[in-house]
């Protein structure tokens, strides 16, 4: 069992839907990241939590310490938003340090 | 402000030969650096991380090196490629105190 879980891995879905990706995870963390990668492989970073919500336009990303669980939600979804949406959590002191363990990604389609 | 920059952008080189990516950070000091891998279809895997010059810590034993000459700058070799070194390698860096995480804009080796 992979330490971070995502799912779906892919998910297509209608201009102006609602989106939520979910993110799982089996070890103590001291963050959680959401990065967005494009068609040509670029990644840019998203959000980082440690803790309760965060905004950002139409980005929400959600973070239950307890339950080991986070989710990004995307509103008013656009064609511009497909990409590849990767979860990762960085560990603490007690378990990998300063390293990020990635999710295997969900590839996001937001058809016109 | 902090750019991150890697290069070449893609290559295209034969089982057995040599490899050089480098990468480098500016405007900022004492960076968490990071090599990545992604194969086709697949999430990102942590190569090698180094927290400061000539400190690299391996994740995952393979005939792929690394390398830290300067605070800066972060390289990663090979001295013979083999067919399943290809894939999309991104380099990273982090502040030291666990902050957010950025990428470089990946380069695309392909071994044929």
């Amino acid at each position: 069992k992979n330490e971070v879980e995502q799912s779906p891995q892919n998910l297509t879905a209608q201009e102006g839907e609602f989106i939520t990706i979910n993110c799982s995870y089996s070890v103590g963390i001291s963050a959680l990241h959401w990065l967005q990668q494009h068609p040509g492989g670029g990644i840019v970073s998203l959000f980082m939590l440690s803790s309760g919500k965060k905004k950002h336009g139409r980005l929400i990303a959600t973070i239950n310490i307890q339950e080991k669980h986070s989710s990004l939600h995307i509103t008013a979804s656009h064609p511009r938003d497909s990409a590849v949406y990767i979860c990762a959590v960085r560990g603490n002191e007690e378990t990998s340090g300063s390293r990020l363990t990635f999710g295997e990604g969900t590839q996001l389609t937001v058809n016109p | 402000s902090q750019t991150i920059h890697q290069w070449p952008a893609t290559l295209v080189q034969p089982v057995g030969s040599p490899l050089s990516l480098e990468c480098t950070v500016e405007g900022t000091s004492n960076p968490n650096l990071y090599w990545y891998r992604q194969a086709a279809g697949r999430g990102l895997q942590l190569l090698f991380y180094s927290v400061g010059i000539g400190q690299i810590s391996s994740e995952v034993p393979q005939n792929l090196s690394a390398s830290r000459p300067q605070d800066r700058q972060f390289i990663l070799s090979s001295k013979k490629l083999l067919l399943s070194d290809s894939g999309f390698y991104l380099c990273a860096w982090s502040g030291t105190a666990g902050n957010t995480i950025y990428f470089g804009e990946g380069s695309w080796l392909t071994v044929v």
